[in-house]
């Protein structure tokens, strides 16, 4: 399968807990952004890598969230100390450079009892 | 106010017949509009991308209204494989890449 790839697909954790999450885009996509998305609601930008480089924060990546992508590869997404609030699906998605279209990964669902 | 507001629906509509439903956007400077498609508890897929001119794929029509800074779709002859959430995205260019905006989304069921 040569599409984005996440993992995991689902976690559940306890609050207060910090919880990693893996993003792999299609190999050769330079352009990387993950996404959060609550029932109802459309998928809100959390934050946008460049290879390595993380150009844009959204407003919605409080402290307690970091992204990385040290190889211009994969991205990890880490939430420390969560709250209930964080319980969502968290997206990643991958595109080429000068392309429109963004190719979505399955996402991961987080729930924060 | 959302930067892009669609209607929830849900649309109930019967096998073979037509859809069609807007969404507005906020953003006079979105540059590039987009449908997506999203199945429950999947991820959003690109269902065509809108152009100024309108532009069709197979049963699927969008049209833009820059003016009016609203985007169309409209579902001909409709298939209960259509049944799905449609979200309307716009993207706002920075200086290297286009932000996506998404709408909630509307949902559209088709039934036999």
């Amino acid at each position: 399968d040569t599409g984005v790839s996440q993992d995991p697909r689902h976690k559940i954790t306890k609050r207060g807990q910090n919880v990693t999450f893996r993003c792999d885009p299609i190999s050769e996509h330079n352009r990387l952004y993950w996404y959060r998305q609550t029932l109802g609601q459309g998928p809100e930008f959390l934050t946008y890598f460049q290879n390595e480089a993380q150009l844009e924060k959204s407003r919605l990546l409080s402290d307690r969230f970091s992204a990385e992508r040290p190889k211009g590869s994969f991205s990890t997404l880490e939430i420390q100390r969560t709250e209930q609030g964080d319980s969502a699906m968290y997206l990643c998605a991958s595109s080429p450079q000068g392309g429109d279209e963004q190719f979505f990964g399955p996402g991961t669902r987080l729930t924060v009892l | 106010r959302k930067e892009v507001e669609q209607d929830p629906g849900p649309f109930n509509v019967p096998e073979g017949a037509t859809v069609a439903f807007n969404c507005t956007y906020s953003n006079s400077a979105s540059q590039s509009f987009f449908w997506y498609r999203q199945d429950c508890r999947k991820e959003p897929k690109l269902l065509m991308s809108v152009y100024s001119s309108g532009n069709e794929d197979g049963r699927f029509t969008a049209q833009l209204n820059r003016a009016s800074q609203y985007i169309s779709l409209l579902i001909r002859d409709s298939k209960l494989s259509d049944s799905a959430t449609y979200l309307c995205v716009v993207s706002v260019s920075t200086d290297s890449w286009g932000k996506l905006q998404f709408g909630a989304g509307t949902q559209v069921v088709v039934t036999p």
